[in-house]
């Protein structure tokens, strides 16, 4: 059974532009959440997703987005860049319920310059 | 708003000897989960406990889940270079759904 798959793995990008990540869930995974993971701020929650709805969102502004698609894979977007956007970007999956156990992806590694 | 604290933040030990991690809550731990990450890699979950008491090992790591709920600790006995990594907890602070809070993480280096 494949894991979860991120892509892609290594970004860099120029203060201003946007981008987009990508996270494929393990198969029969229908809920996706995403975490920002920086040296000074940790793992922090962003958002989730389950049938395409989001249910859940962290302390994160505006400009972070993202989606589920019907086939429960999931991207998000960062809009105007910043310099302190740079960070690791980690996506899990996980089937429905509470206490369920939680699969991470290898993350995307962006860097914005 | 739940917050975790781990302890130690760093711990160097010399292989083949045992540690223990201890993650502590702020509030009642309804599922507390352990995960692994090699430097700028992904996170590899290890163990997850939801009952106070609980207790579950995987090859020589053991996680308890103290029956107050609000503490849980991982033990690894005759640690080995494989070992060696950033251990995380976290806790699952939403009903149903997936919204998980994580301690600040410990660092284990272990010395051949």
């Amino acid at each position: 059974k494949a894991g979860v798959t991120q892509t892609p793995r290594y970004l860099i990008k120029t203060r201003g532009q946007q981008v987009t990540l990508s996270c494929s869930p393990i198969s029969g995974h229908r809920s996706v959440s995403w975490y920002q993971q920086t040296p000074g701020q940790g793992l922090q929650f962003l958002f989730e997703y389950f049938s395409e709805t989001q249910r859940n969102k962290g302390n994160f502004p505006g400009r972070f987005s993202g989606r589920q698609f019907s086939n429960s894979r999931s991207e998000m977007n960062v809009s105007t860049l910043e310099l302190g956007d740079s960070a690791l970007y980690l996506c899990a999956s996980k089937v429905q319920g509470m206490n369920t156990e939680a699969f991470f992806g290898q993350g995307t590694r962006l860097t914005v310059v | 708003s739940q917050e975790l604290e781990q302890s130690p933040q760093s711990l160097i030990v010399q292989e083949g000897k045992n540690l223990t991690i201890n993650c502590t809550s702020s509030k009642t731990l309804y599922g507390l989960y352990w995960y692994k990450q090699k430097y700028g890699e992904g996170l590899i979950f290890l163990m997850m406990l939801q009952k106070g008491g609980e207790e579950k090992s995987h090859e020589k790591i053991t996680a308890k889940l103290d029956e107050k709920k609000q503490q849980s600790s991982l033990h690894i006995t005759a640690s080995q270079p494989s070992h060696a990594g950033i251990y995380l907890c976290g806790a699952d602070q939403s009903q149903g759904a997936q919204k998980l809070v994580f301690g600040q993480g410990t660092r284990l280096t272990i010395n051949p």
